[in-house]
This record gives structure tokens, sequence and C-alpha cells, in this order.
């Protein structure tokens, strides 16, 4: 089944202890994307990758770290974390980049609270 | 402005149609989308129209561009009560999609 998966699902922890969430899909697609979804601020993308080895920075990508060593999996770091980055965070990826008409999949998310 | 403007809410009585309407601001963008959001679950793509069109249809779904305007409208016939959801307008803008606030449809019985 096609699909991204986040891990983990959930998240509670204290500021500034170093946590990353796992962010993989299965349909060897090159691009691959994060956003945060804070309430009435819809969604914002933090990073995303063109291809292996490429990122760049999306529209709020501070306290974020991103790599992308393998196709398949983006993971996004926070080295050390604040309360204002208490959110919901989606990865997505798709075949092409983002302007294309491919879809572009959503993982299920990840609610993270840090306290 | 930087943003994609969309409504909170709306309400809409099953069996209605509902219209959801969405201001953009690049007039280069490519493809505008509409995704979908149910209750605790990621985004759906639901449709997406090229910028030289002016309206898509699509079952339940019609979509209306007016590019002058900038202008973007999602319609959904006979709205059911699953399509409670919130739901994102999106234009392409280089290599990112820019998402609205989104707007939550609730349906009254």
């Amino acid at each position: 089944e096609a699909q991204v998966t986040q891990n983990p699902r959930y998240l509670i922890t204290v500021t500034g202890k170093k946590l990353t969430v796992t962010c993989s899909q299965n349909m060897n697609h090159e691009y691959m994307s994060w956003y945060r979804q804070d309430p009435g601020l819809g969604l914002r993308q933090i990073y995303y990758s063109m291809n292996v080895e490429v990122t760049d920075k999306g529209d709020v990508p501070e306290g974020y770290k991103v790599s992308r060593k393998e196709k398949r999996n983006f993971p996004l770091i926070l080295e050390s974390p604040s309360p204002n980055q208490t959110s919901l965070y989606f990865c997505a990826s798709s075949f092409d980049t983002a302007i294309s008409t491919d879809t572009q999949y959503f993982g299920p998310g990840t609610r993270l609270t840090v306290l | 402005g930087e943003d994609v403007e969309q409504s909170l809410f709306l309400s809409v009585r099953e069996g209605d149609s509902s219209v959801i309407n969405c201001t953009y601001t690049d007039s280069s963008s490519t493809y505008l989308y509409w995704y979908k959001q149910e209750p605790g679950a990621g985004l759906q793509l639901l449709t997406y129209i090229f910028s030289n069109m002016d309206m898509k249809q699509d079952q339940r779904l019609t979509v209306l561009l007016n590019k002058k305007d900038k202008h973007l409208s999602l319609r959904i016939a006979d709205t059911q009560t699953g399509d409670s959801a919130i739901y994102f307008c999106a234009e392409s803008r280089s290599d990112k999609i820019i998402f609205g606030k989104g707007t939550r449809l609730h349906i009254l019985p």
C-alpha cells in the first residue's frame, strides 16, 4: 500500500530535549516536505527536499533541521525544542516537484507538545 | 499580500450546495488545488485546476477559477455529512505549495 508514515504520532517532551520525527515513504517519490499546522494559521512549510542530499528552507525553518540521506526518509529534527514548536506536523511526498499535478501524499500527522 | 485567503467557517444544510471561496496572490501560479482534511487525518488532494482553465467538474465537485480577480471556488453539490471537514485552498508558487488557513465546513441536519 502506497503511504507516508510518520513516527511518533504523539509526543510530549520538555524544552531543550532533542527529538526527531521520522518520515518515510514507499512510493519512490523524489519530493518530500514538512509542514506544521496551527489553529488560525493553516499549513506552513518548514523544509522541503527535491531529491537526495537536496534540502531547502520553507516559510518557517527556524528551530528545525532536516536531512535527506536516502530517498525514502526525511526526518525532522528539533535540536532544542521550545513551547512555540507545539504543533501538529505533517510530512508529505510527491513523485515530482510540488508544482506538478501529481498528488502530494500526506502522512497521518505527529502531534507534538513541548512543555 | 502574500497569503492565500479563505473564510474560516461555513455552515450548510445537508442536501444543499456548499461553496467555499478562496483568493490567491500569485498570478503566475500554474496550478491551484483544493485539499480536504477530515478530523484526525492528514490532507487529501480533492481536485486541482490548471491556470488556463475556467472550470473543472468532477462528480459533485465544481471548481471555478477567475484569473482576473485571482479567485477560486469549490462547489460541493448535494452536501452530505461525510463532507464535514476542513478544506484548504492552495496555489503553486515556484517549488512550493502555499496553503490557505482552511475553511471548516459544518453540515446542519
